[in-house]
């Protein structure tokens, strides 16, 4: 069936570094990619998506690119602060009337001063 | 913005108790569904509704239900609670169709089984 893949957490990073969170797919067809947010005590917000290959999605200074062809979205940030400390998932979603999201375990992501 | 709203932040209940969550939407979204969060294991989908009165189960569930008789309000149900219930529920709903619609998230709730 389909799966998304995360990189385990926690990841550590110190104000202003670069983030890469990785995130793979295992899909039958071509769905769309998402990643949500979530953070502390709160639900999960969308961040960003990508509805097709090549497309990449950005939003509060994060970007992904859909790469069919290594069947990856990785999360980039060029200079991470302290308030992105969250939860990060990947998520894919088909087409369709019922379709649903399949999210991965998550990445937790703590930015310290 | 949509607004996705549980009636709960925090439940503690007792094992045996009959819980109702409840989750309305206000944007007319067709889709609601009911996700539990647990460390590691990140979100299950538990139960789904695309139409009034329409129900899909998810991955898990056993010893769930659900209720859309509204639109806008989608509610789950543990008929007789169990500690192994206590999680982080959250409730999410989309509009209908094509894929490349995200979900809107309320903000959970925490319940523990005692």
């Amino acid at each position: 069936g389909d799966s998304v893949t995360q990189m385990e957490g926690p990841v550590t990073l110190s104000e202003e570094a670069f983030l890469t969170i990785n995130c793979t797919y295992t899909a039958t067809g071509y769905p769309s990619l998402f990643w949500y947010v979530q953070y502390p005590g709160e639900g999960l917000q969308l961040l960003l998506k990508a509805t097709k290959a090549d497309d990449k999605g950005s939003n509060k200074g994060f970007e992904a690119t859909y790469r069919k062809e290594t069947t990856s979205f990785h999360l980039e940030k060029g200079s991470v602060q302290v308030s992105d400390s969250a939860v990060y998932f990947c998520a894919l979603r088909y087409t369709g009337t019922a379709s649903k999201l399949t999210f991965g375990t998550g990445t937790r992501l703590q930015v310290t001063l | 913005d949509v607004k996705v709203t549980q009636s709960s932040r925090y439940l503690v209940k007792r094992t045996g108790e009959k819980v109702f969550l409840e989750c309305v939407q206000d944007m007319d979204h067709e889709n609601m569904f009911w996700y539990r969060q647990d460390p590691g294991l990140g979100l299950r989908l538990i139960y789904f509704s695309y139409d009034v009165k329409m129900k899909e189960k998810g991955d898990i569930p056993e010893g769930y239900s659900v209720s859309r008789e509204k639109k806008e309000r989608f509610s789950l149900i543990l008929e007789s609670a169990s500690t192994n219930q206590t999680s982080m529920y959250l409730c999410a709903s989309s509009l209908r169709g094509w894929g490349n619609y995200g979900y809107t998230f309320g903000s959970g709730t925490r319940l523990t089984v005692v």
